[in-house]
């Protein structure tokens, strides 16, 4: 089945710096989607992707569709505390089809 | 925007009861809604899909006769755990495709936390 590699795991940053993680995958998507989860919460949809090559920003993050549609990245400018929580990628190969995740990225921001 | 609504957030129920978790789109209609289950610092692992008016699709190694799903109406979807066992307990997560449409992402429902003992 597929496959989506999301990293890195986890990262530790300080408040107002910028943070960057990817997802790659063994097989195209043609929706790549964004999700942040908090504890004891389902997963909130950040930014969506429809389109390969398109960059998209919601705020201070940008994410884009990579041109080979088996990537994404994310990208959260300045992060503050609230930033805090595990950032979920997920690929949909065709619409209307389940969505395939990656394992989460862990992200900390200390003050 | 799209709403997803899952009730309850938690419960705890005794091994051998059975417990049925709500997932309902409040400002849109789903054709389809997705059952996801989720251990601790792991992904969302998807269990079915619930289609309305038809039977749920199943992923490979979920018990179709334990977790029992009912589409019955465009806004609602629920999730039964027959016979929970205490290695039933997880973080249970409904989906829907946002404003009924898969062009807008899916929204998530708060998820249940579900505590067999």
């Amino acid at each position: 089945g597929q496959q989506l590699n999301q990293s890195p795991q986890s990262m530790f940053i300080q408040e107002g710096e910028d943070v960057s993680m990817n997802c790659t995958s063994s097989s195209i998507f043609n929706t790549w989607l964004w999700y942040k989860q908090d504890p004891g919460e389902g997963p909130v949809l950040l930014i969506a992707l429809y389109k390969a090559g398109e960059l998209t920003s919601n705020g201070r993050l940008t994410a884009q569709f990579g041109i080979t549609r088996k990537d994404s990245f994310l990208n959260i400018s300045a992060s503050i505390p609230s930033d805090v929580g595990i950032y979920f990628c997920a690929g949909q190969e065709t619409s209307g089809s389940r969505l395939t995740f990656g394992e989460g990225t862990q992200l900390t921001v200390n003050p | 925007g799209a709403v997803v609504s899952q009730h309850p957030s938690w419960v705890i129920c005794k091994s051998g009861t059975s417990v049925k978790i709500e997932c309902r789109s409040l400002d849109f209609q789903a054709t389809t809604m997705f059952w996801y289950r989720q251990f601790p610092k792991q992904s969302l692992m998807l269990m079915a899909t619930s289609n309305e008016g038809s039977k749920a699709t199943y992923e490979q190694g979920v018990e179709k006769d334990k977790f029992l799903i009912n589409h019955a109406s465009l806004t609602l979807s629920t999730l039964t755990v027959t016979s929970a066992h205490p290695e039933d307990s997880s973080f249970y997560i409904c989906s829907a495709p946002a404003g009924g449409g898969p062009f807008y992402g899916y929204t998530f429902g708060s998820g249940t936390r579900l505590t067999v003992v």
